[in-house]
């Protein structure tokens, strides 16, 4: 199975910040690679897919980047929705699997 | 309107038994390949199970091969998942997610609102 390492588990920023999370895979994945959202009692929003590429409706301060085995998830300018905790996931091969996740709390 | 709603959740015993159900609507079911993921309590996601359209392909996670089964009813736009020997470690709220597009994709842009399973004696 692909192991998928996000980083880091937590961090708290402020509204307006510029906020980068990473996420690593135990082998290459070819950008098979979503981004998610999700909030407390809420179940996962879908991002971003195939690294980069914005899901409709998703504001344009989300993007994603990367290639390999190393991607990352940018917000560029932090807004007060967007505390909330982000998880990465692999779909380049069967299980799917997702990162630990990212807690975005605010400072 | 996209819509899963699942359902069947509850408090069950180690080893017992539960069967979930997600109903589906606002889509053409029988199109796309369907899954369950489940989180359990302050944790990440974890997928468990998915199924082909026409029900001709499942895979699982290795923790849960031999105790769970998935299934679909076209028919009935629902999906299923049968769960035996349930663990403590099963413990978690249970969601279904459609995929992307209508041919696998493996990602999912439409869940369920969850239904929680606790295993507990």
């Amino acid at each position: 199975d692909i192991q998928m390492t996000q980083s880091p588990s937590s961090l708290s920023a402020s509204v307006g910040d510029r906020v980068t999370i990473t996420c690593r895979a135990s082998q290459g994945i070819s950008n098979s690679l979503a981004w998610y959202q999700q909030k407390p009692g809420k179940a996962p929003k879908l991002l971003l897919y195939a690294a980069s590429r914005l899901e409709s409706g998703v504001p344009s301060r989300f993007s994603g980047s990367g290639s390999g085995t190393d991607y990352t998830l940018t917000i560029s300018s932090l807004q007060p929705e967007d505390f909330a905790t982000y998880y990465c996931q692999q779909y380049y091969s069967t299980p799917v699997t997702f990162g630990g996740g990212t807690k975005v709390e605010i400072k | 309107e996209v819509q899963l709603v699942e359902s069947g959740g509850g408090l069950v015993q180690p080893g017992g038994s539960l069967r979930l159900s997600c109903a589906a609507s606002g889509f053409t079911f029988s199109s796309y390949w369907m899954s369950w993921v489940r989180q359990a309590p302050g944790k990440g996601l974890e997928w468990v199970a998915n199924i082909k359209q026409d029900g001709s392909e499942k895979y699982y996670v290795d923790s849960v091969k031999g105790r769970f089964t998935i299934s679909r009813d076209n028919a009935k736009n629902s999906l299923y998942l049968q769960m035996n020997s349930l663990r403590a470690e099963d413990t978690a709220v249970y969601y279904c997610a459609r995929d992307f597009e209508d041919f696998w994709s493996g990602y999912y842009n439409y869940w369920g609102q969850g239904t929680l399973v606790t295993v507990s004696s």
